[in-house]
């Protein structure tokens, strides 16, 4: 069974702070690590794909890093704003697999 | 450009009736096509995937079922629906190339009562 961990399962912040949330998968086999972010009431949209170890990839103020020898990823947020608040979800893919494994999501508020 | 249509958005369906959900995509061909459902508090569970027509790999044992008839259909059904059953489904596709991120339909609640 492929176990995709991520933490913390929420994350409530102040408007300005940094955060940032771990994603966990098993190290052998890997593919691909992606990053969504889901909004209330609308569809996960994609944030990152990433299949190098050592890959770094930012958009704005959001930017990802990913270690496949020791099986994580971490997504940081620079300056939290309001419209940051979202769920935010990593999926693994193993390779020779189509399916794509989701983690439990990490929730984030960020308060005004 | 592509698209991804996912009906109905919601639905209240009594324990024991059957359950039809559809999904198709418009815009590219052979997609890989998935089906997930998110329990309350949970992340998404991948129930279904599938890599062409009639090829269907089933991830949880459960009383769902799906099929794809045609090559960018995707359909999630039950005989007999549980209240177990009830969630927030959602169909999702990606081109049928290397690491390429998935895009998600608008969701199905489902409430069996």
């Amino acid at each position: 069974i492929l176990n995709v961990e991520q933490s913390p399962q929420s994350l409530h912040v102040q408007e300005g702070d940094s955060t940032n949330f771990t994603c966990s998968f098993p190290s052998s086999n890997f593919y691909a690590l992606h990053w969504y972010r889901w909004e209330t009431a609308k569809s996960p949209e994609a944030l990152f794909v990433m299949t190098l170890n050592g890959d770094e990839k930012k958009k704005g103020r959001i930017s990802a890093t990913l270690n496949t020898k020791e099986g994580y990823s971490y997504l940081y947020i620079k300056g939290s704003q309001p419209e940051d608040s979202a769920t935010y979800l990593c999926a693994f893919r193993m390779d020779s697999s189509y399916k794509l494994i989701f983690g439990s999501g990490t929730r984030l508020l960020v308060r005004p | 450009s592509q698209t991804i249509h996912q009906w109905p958005a919601t639905l209240v369906q009594p324990v024991g009736s059957p359950l039809s959900l559809e999904c198709t995509v418009e815009g590219t061909s052979n997609p890989n096509l998935y089906w997930y459902r998110q329990a309350a508090g949970r992340g998404l569970q991948l129930l279904f995937y599938s890599i062409g027509i009639g090829q269907i790999s089933s991830e949880v044992p459960q009383n769902l079922s799906a099929s794809r008839p045609q090559d960018r259909q995707f359909i999630l059904s039950s005989k007999k629906l549980l209240l177990s059953d009830s969630g927030f489904y959602l169909c999702a596709w990606n081109p049928d190339r290397e690491a390429s991120e998935a895009f998600f339909g608008q969701g199905t609640r489902l409430t069996v009562v």
